[in-house]
């Protein structure tokens, strides 16, 4: 799996777009972006996935640059209950069923 | 959506007894994983299944088993419980890619086992 580089942490409004960035420089042609968040206490989640479009859906949107180098979750309307830990995963098909989640971008929604 | 769910939110067993973790699925997934996710270690597969009574060998398989008798329900068992093996333990299930990519692995909200 691609190596990625995510921000420490972050801050966002409540009611304000999250946007989580992304560095995944040497992404491969087959694989994928994919997004998961943990809710303290909680198992992760899975938020969304791409290959090089956009993608939206009911929870987020995926926007990933043309040259596949970095990509950008954005959480239209951030509410409290989005406060979590982001975690990035590029991977290929068949690389191997364990999810290796890195650090991962801990967001805090303020009121 | 899919429901992944464990047995137990918090257990406290001693050391050297067995322990059980059950996981059920309720979407008919193919594949199922068992984790644990130690602070500063990130998740840990120690295990994984692909169809009924089929099971492969994950990271970390040493001091553990699991049994997958129906196609929903997929058992963790720790042999003779250590203190090392106290872990928030995850399961997860997915469907069986066909494509290009991974599907995506869907969790339950986790056992955090102590073990005393």
């Amino acid at each position: 799996d691609a190596k990625t580089t995510q921000p420490t942490s972050m801050d966002c409004a409540e009611g304000r777009a999250a946007n989580l960035p992304c560095n995944h420089s040497t992404i491969s042609g087959n694989e994928y972006v994919y997004w998961y968040r943990q809710i303290h206490s909680q198992g992760p989640q899975y938020i969304i996935h791409g290959l090089k479009n956009n993608e939206t859906n009911e929870m987020a949107s995926l926007i990933i640059t043309e040259d596949r180098k970095s990509s950008t979750l954005i959480l239209p309307h951030a509410t409290l209950r989005d406060t979590a830990v982001y975690y990035c995963i590029v991977r290929a098909s068949g690389s191997g069923y364990a999810l290796n989640f890195g650090k991962g971008t801990s967001l805090l929604v303020t009121p | 959506d899919v429901k992944v769910t464990q047995s137990s939110r918090y257990l406290v067993k001693r050391t050297g007894e067995k322990v059980f973790l059950e996981c059920v699925q309720d979407m008919d997934h193919e594949n199922m994983f068992w984790y644990r996710q130690d602070p500063g270690l990130g998740l840990r597969l120690i295990y994984f299944s692909y169809d009924v009574k089929m099971k492969e060998k994950g990271d970390i398989p040493e001091g553990y088993s699991v049994s997958r008798e129906k196609k929903e329900r997929f058992s963790l068992i720790l042999e003779s419980a250590s203190t090392n093996q106290t872990s928030m333990y995850l399961c997860a299930s997915s469907l069986l890619s066909h494509t290009a990519f991974d599907q995506p692995q869907h969790f339950g909200d986790g056992t955090r086992l102590s073990i005393l």
